[in-house]
């Protein structure tokens, strides 16, 4: 099975930051690698899928890279919406498997 | 518009059955693979099962490997998930998901004495 590795699992940031989340597979699983965001109560929305793609009426601020092992989403200017926790997941190979969450608090 | 909603969750003692349904709308369901995935309270996602469109091959996650099984209508649009001896560790929230981003609101499975 792969083992997703998310960093940091908590973060406080400040409206108007960029925040960068990184999230490692224990093995290769190449662009097959999306990214979502939870508010408490909800659902994951999908932010990014296929590593870099940005899902149709998610702002332009989120962004997604990497490839292989190593993957980042990043937030280049936070706003009071986007504190919630997020996940990367990939769809590689079965099982699938979660990172185990990034925190994202106000400072 | 794509619509998943989860229903059969509730209090269950530990050792029993409980059969979780989810109900699709706004898409041509059995041509999709459908997934559940859940979520203990305060915890992080996780993956539990794999269904495809056909409803002929299926996966499933260790932890509840020979006490779930999934299953399919496609006539009636629905996907179940039926949970047998259940644990405490069970306790989540259980959502359907058409991957990737069509997840239903999630129903409460707590189980407890």
């Amino acid at each position: 099975a792969i083992r997703m590795t998310q960093s940091p699992s908590s973060l406080s940031a400040s409206t108007g930051d960029r925040v960068t989340i990184t999230c490692r597979a224990s093995q290769g699983i190449s662009s097959y690698l999306a990214w979502y965001q939870q508010k408490p109560g909800k659902a994951p929305k999908l932010l990014i899928y296929a590593a870099s793609t940005l899902q149709r009426g998610v702002p332009s601020r989120f962004s997604g890279s990497g490839s292989g092992t190593d993957f980042t989403l990043t937030i280049s200017c936070l706003q009071s919406e986007d504190f919630a926790t997020y996940y990367c997941q990939q769809y590689y190979s079965y099982p699938r498997s979660f990172g185990q969450g990034t925190k994202l608090e106000i400072k | 518009e794509v619509q998943l909603v989860e229903s059969g969750g509730g209090l269950v003692q530990p050792g029993g059955s409980l059969r979780l349904s989810c109900a699709a709308s706004g898409f041509t369901f059995s041509s999709y693979e459908m997934n559940w995935v859940r979520q203990a309270p305060g915890k992080g996602l996780e993956w539990v099962s794999y269904i495809s469109s056909s409803g002929s091959t299926m996966y499933y996650a260790d932890s509840v490997k020979g006490r779930f099984t999934i299953s399919r209508d496609n006539a009636k649009n629905s996907l179940y998930l039926q949970m047998n001896s259940l644990r405490a560790e069970d306790t989540a929230v259980y959502y359907c998901a058409r991957w990737l981003q069509f997840w239903g609101q999630g129903t409460l499975v707590t189980v407890s004495s």
